[in-house]
Formats: structure tokens, sequence, C-alpha cells
């Protein structure tokens, strides 16, 4: 079993929907969340970060995180065909250099 | 802004041939990584670097090799190229002991082709 787990999808949704991402994980000493994403042809960039569990809004975009069941989320309000692009979730320790990365869900908004 | 570079968008090469991925930032970050992200699988470190001439294996170092001789610059090798070997190549790089959330930064990726 992967560590995080992450619906690779594609997703493809109507301009102006609620878009909801999700990744789940097994390690209970995650503390730190991330959303990196990634357009086409480019490296991947830090969307959103949250440490522990709760809710983060910037925007258009709302992270939750509920460590008792080990599930992340990004929610995408009013989305925009400039959303569209590939979304890692990324997690990791108190201390840990490394991150440990979701597979990615490729996700098109439709004008 | 943090600028992270590779040699190459795109490379073409054939199988057994050595191949040297190479990856600049200028942030003076003590932190590099090298990725390689496939189709369904993600993001999956191949080897990461805290310090000049540091290195420690990731989760596939196998058939890869790294080479830190300085700080700003972060080499993947490619022994002898396969046609497994085929992906997209991501550097980044990072604060070494900063704050866990401390972000890591992307270069744009080398797209790479064993024939």
């Amino acid at each position: 079993q992967k560590e995080v787990e992450q619906d690779p999808g594609p997703l493809s949704v109507p301009e102006g929907a609620i878009v909801s991402l999700n990744c789940t994980y097994s390690n209970s000493a995650f503390q730190y969340f991330m959303w990196y994403r990634q357009y086409s042809r480019k490296g991947p960039e830090l969307l959103m970060y949250t440490y522990s569990s709760g809710n983060k809004e910037d925007g258009r975009f709302t992270a939750q995180v509920d460590k008792s069941s080990k599930y992340i989320s990004l929610f995408i309000r009013d989305s925009q065909p400039s959303d569209s692009a590939t979304y890692l979730c990324a997690m990791n320790d108190q201390g840990a250099q490394k991150l440990v990365f979701g597979q990615g869900t490729r996700l098109t908004i439709n004008p | 802004d943090v600028k992270v570079t590779q040699s190459s968008r795109y490379l073409v090469k054939r199988t057994g041939e050595k191949v040297f991925l190479e990856c600049v930032q200028d942030m003076d970050h003590e932190n590099m990584f090298w990725y390689r992200q496939d189709p369904g699988l993600g993001l999956r470190l191949i080897y990461f670097s805290y310090d000049v001439k540091m290195k420690e294996k990731g989760d596939i170092p196998e058939g890869y090799s790294v080479s830190r001789e300085k700080k700003e610059r972060f080499s993947l090798i490619l022994e002898s190229a396969s046609t497994n070997q085929t992906s997209m190549y991501l550097c980044a790089s990072s604060v070494l002991g900063g704050r866990a959330q401390d972000t890591q930064y992307f270069g744009p990726g080398t797209r790479l082709t064993v024939l």
C-alpha cells in the first residue's frame, strides 16, 4: 500500500463548478500537508500548505485536513479554465526534509 | 524569486548511453532533489543531497547516480540508459533545517526518451 493515495482522474468539470480533490494517507506521523499545482510542461509549484488538522482558505481555494480520518482535501470554488492542471498532494512529518507525494489528479475545467 | 533551472527540456538518447542531467538553483539552498514523474505513479524520489558532496538514496535509486560538487549544482547520471528510464525528470531545492512546511521549488523538468 502506498503511503499516500490520490485518484489520478482525469477529472473534467464545467466552468464555475466547485471542485473537490482528495488524498488519503497511512502514516499518522504526517503533520504538514501541501497542495502543488502543475501546469502542462512545467514543474510543480506550491499552492497551499496546512499544518495539522483544520481548514485554510486562500481566495477560491480551501485546504482541509482531517487527521482522525487521514484524509485531506482541496476545494476550488468558482472554477476557471486557468485552474486546469495536475494537482499533487504532498506531506511530511516534523523535521523531515523529504516530501511524500500523491500520484496527482489531472483536472480540466471546460469553458 | 527562486529559480531552479535544468539543462535540457527535451532529450533523446540511445540505450546504453551515459546521460547527464544538470540542475542549478540560485537561492543558496542546501537541499536538492531529483525526482522522476510517470503517469499514474506521481513523483518518485531518486536521490537527494543536503550538502556539497553529500547524497542519500531516495525510493528508486537503482540505475542512477548523482554528483554535487558545488552547492548550487546537482547532477543526475544514468550510467547506461535503458528504455525503462524514459520519463520526466524534475529537480527541486529547499532550505535545510527550515520549517517542515518550507516548500520545495521545482525546475521545469527534462523529458528524457531512451530509444
